[in-house]
């Protein structure tokens, strides 16, 4: 059965701290992973990792994937009060050349930064 | 564009009730999807459509009955609610000729409560 295990569950934090979140998966023919920002509405896109040690950067965030370890993690620096949110980390994965565009989700990280 | 859009917003029911979650889109995305989301689980997929007429089962399908009429609009219905599908669903969809997940559009989410 495939797995995608985010931790922590929850994060408490203050303004300017830097966190790190965490995605483990185990899947049958990985094909990327995306992490979403969710703010008491639909997720929302912020990467998507396809190649090992490749870091996506977007100002304060960054990700990077270890296919070989299977896992993935989600910088954020200098943290801000907007960071709040949900983070969600998914994998898509191919079955014999379609998967139809299924994602399977890990549980979230609830980021909480004060200020 | 409306991009995709959930109606109702918010509903309440009692066991036993039955109703429809309509999604509709005005992308002319092939592919469109019904997830769940509970506290600390993410978002689960309970149905799929990769084009009118045809859906089929995700990882919750249990409790739940899709159609797909027309192209635009993706029905779930609950025919005998239970207070475990107390939930917020949100609907997606995405373009066959580009379903990179990263192009996922979703829907802004329907907050149900079963009493």
């Amino acid at each position: 059965e495939d797995k995608v295990v985010q931790s922590p569950l929850s994060l408490v934090v203050h303004e300017g701290d830097t966190v790190t979140l965490n995605c483990s998966y185990e899947v049958t023919n990985f094909r990327s992973l995306l992490w979403y920002k969710q703010e008491k509405k639909a997720p929302t896109f912020l990467f998507m990792l396809t190649s090992s040690g490749i870091e996506k950067k977007s100002g304060r965030l960054s990700s990077i994937l270890d296919k070989k370890e299977l896992f993935s993690i989600l910088n954020i620096t200098a943290t801000q009060t907007g960071d709040s949110a949900i983070y969600l980390c998914a994998v898509d994965r191919s079955a014999g050349g379609t998967s139809y565009g299924k994602l399977t989700f890990g549980q979230g990280t609830i980021l909480t930064v004060h200020p | 564009n409306a991009g995709v859009t959930q109606t109702p917003k918010f509903r309440v029911l009692k066991t036993g009730q039955s109703m429809t979650l309509l999604c509709a889109q005005d992308m002319n995305h092939e592919y469109m999807y019904w997830y769940r989301q509970d506290p600390g689980m993410g978002l689960r997929l309970i149905h799929y459509s990769v084009g009118e007429g045809t859906t089929a089962k995700g990882e919750v399908p249990d409790g739940y009955n899709v159609s797909r009429l027309k192209k635009q609009n993706f029905l779930l219905g609950l025919e005998s609610a239970a207070p475990s599908q107390t939930s917020v669903y949100f609907c997606a969809s995405t373009s066959l000729r580009r379903l990179s997940p990263s192009l996922r559009h979703f829907g802004p989410g329907t907050r149900l409560t079963v009493l």
